[in-house]
């Protein structure tokens, strides 16, 4: 079974400065899809940012980008700019091949005024 | 168009007890997705469907069953309900299986 691992349970970040989310995971597939999803309080899930393992250009989406490094299964996750409707939980997927989807334990992330 | 909807949004069972939580998407999606969400964890997927007529289990399945008879709704059926269910169900759906998954708002369920 795949694996995805989030090593920071919290992070905190100061408003409009710039913090990264860390996330690694464990497969032996070539093919598959890394996503990041966030939480709010209001518990409904939203998709951030998608990437496909197959390019190798990092994807981008406003303020947030992805550092994407295959060869080390890293899917790290940049906010620029930070505000204060970032606060949430954030989660790391991956899909698999089999349309199998896998969620890291998130990390929890505030943006202090 | 109201996306995807979950009924209910709270509930409390008895061990034993059986239930079905209800699923539905108005956005013509392909795919739909039944996951559990523990405290101070990630999602854990439980059973997917591919479109209508076609499911397959997931990570978690024991002790849950689905149908997908139409394309619009995914239920899940819990029988015979154990403290270990105790959780938030969320229903998802997507296009296909590599787009952008949309959420329901989630059924916070307890087994006493």
């Amino acid at each position: 079974a795949q694996t995805v691992t989030q090593s920071q349970p919290e992070m905190s970040v100061q408003e409009a400065e710039t913090v990264t989310l860390s996330c690694t995971y464990d497969t032996s597939e070539s093919n598959y899809y890394l996503f990041w999803y966030k939480q709010p309080p209001s518990r409904q899930m939203i998709l951030v940012i998608r990437q496909e393992a197959y390019k190798q250009q990092n994807a981008t989406e406003n303020r947030f980008s992805v550092n994407f490094q295959k060869a080390a299964k890293s899917f790290s996750l940049k906010i620029s700019d930070s505000q204060l409707g970032d606060t949430a939980m954030y989660f790391c997927a991956f899909m698999s091949t089999g349309n199998q989807f896998y969620f890291g334990t998130g990390t929890s992330l505030t943006v202090i005024p | 168009n109201a996306g995807v909807t979950q009924t209910p949004k709270f509930r409390i069972l008895k061990i034993g007890q059986s239930m079905t939580l209800q699923c539905t998407q108005d956005m013509n999606h392909n795919y739909m997705y039944w996951y559990r969400q523990d405290p101070g964890m990630g999602l854990k997927l439980i059973y997917y469907s591919v479109g209508a007529g076609i499911t397959d289990k997931g990570e978690v399945p024991n002790g849950y069953n689905v149908s997908r008879s139409t394309t619009e709704d995914f239920p899940l059926r819990l029988e015979l309900a154990a403290p270990s269910q105790t959780s938030v169900y969320f229903c998802a759906s997507s296009y296909t299986g590599a787009d952008t998954q949309y959420f329901g708002p989630g059924t916070r369920l307890t087994v006493l």
